[in-house]
């Protein structure tokens, strides 16, 4: 089955500094990878998402990147701010209805201020 | 206001105890899913329910089942609890599956303890 990787699994930044994080998959048939954010003690939020027929997607301070041949995306944050402090969660779908959603374990970003 | 809710959002149990997790949700959406969260390990599909009484196993069903008899409410029912279902569990809703694009709206999670 579909195998999602993210690194790093942990991230501490300062305010205002860019970030990367990366994210692998393994099913060649996934074509839809949305993406999440769960700041501390609080519900799984819907960030950012990308189709396997696009390169690139922003919103906002969010830049997503895709390479299907390499199977990885990357999610790039510009400008941190303290409240960007959460766990991003990539995760992968093969894009049917009935299809399911794959996510990684996460990476915790902390900005300190 | 699109909102999932669960109840209760913590509990304590002793091992061999039943357990029943609720969600409801307020946006008429076709499709709900429970999650467990536990550390390093990110989210794991328990169960998808596709409508009322269409109910099926994700990737770690065993030690868990599963009621939804009307489409906002789905419960999460564990008999005998173990101590490895010591965890944080999400329910999740979306107007329809979750690979067609459809955003995923989480609850605010029900944290386990088995002792």
């Amino acid at each position: 089955g579909e195998q999602v990787e993210q690194l790093p699994s942990s991230l501490i930044v300062q305010e205002g500094a860019s970030v990367l994080i990366n994210c692998s998959y393994t099913d060649s048939a996934s074509v839809y990878f949305p993406w999440y954010k769960q700041e501390p003690g609080k519900r799984l939020q819907f960030i950012i998402d990308i189709r396997s027929n696009m390169e690139r997607k922003q919103n906002q301070r969010l830049t997503l990147l895709f390479d299907k041949k390499t199977k990885h995306l990357s999610l790039h944050i510009t400008a941190t701010q303290p409240g960007d402090s959460a766990i991003y969660f990539c995760s992968a779908s093969r894009g049917s209805a009935l299809g399911r959603l794959h996510f990684g374990a996460g990476t915790q970003l902390i900005v300190i201020p | 206001d699109m909102k999932v809710t669960q109840m209760p959002r913590y509990l304590i149990k002793r091992m061999g105890e039943n357990v029943l997790l609720e969600c409801g949700q307020d946006m008429s959406h076709e499709t709900m899913y429970w999650y467990r969260q536990d550390p390093g390990l990110g989210l794991q599909l328990i169960y998808i329910s596709y409508d009322v009484d269409s109910n099926s196993e994700g990737d770690i069903p065993k030690g868990y089942r599963v009621s939804r008899k009307k489409r906002e409410h789905f419960s999460l029912i564990l008999d005998s609890a173990k101590t490895n279902q010591t965890s944080v569990y999400f329910c999740a809703s979306s107007l329809y599956g979750q690979g067609a694009g459809n955003t995923l709206y989480f609850g605010e999670g029900s944290r386990l303890i088995v002792v």
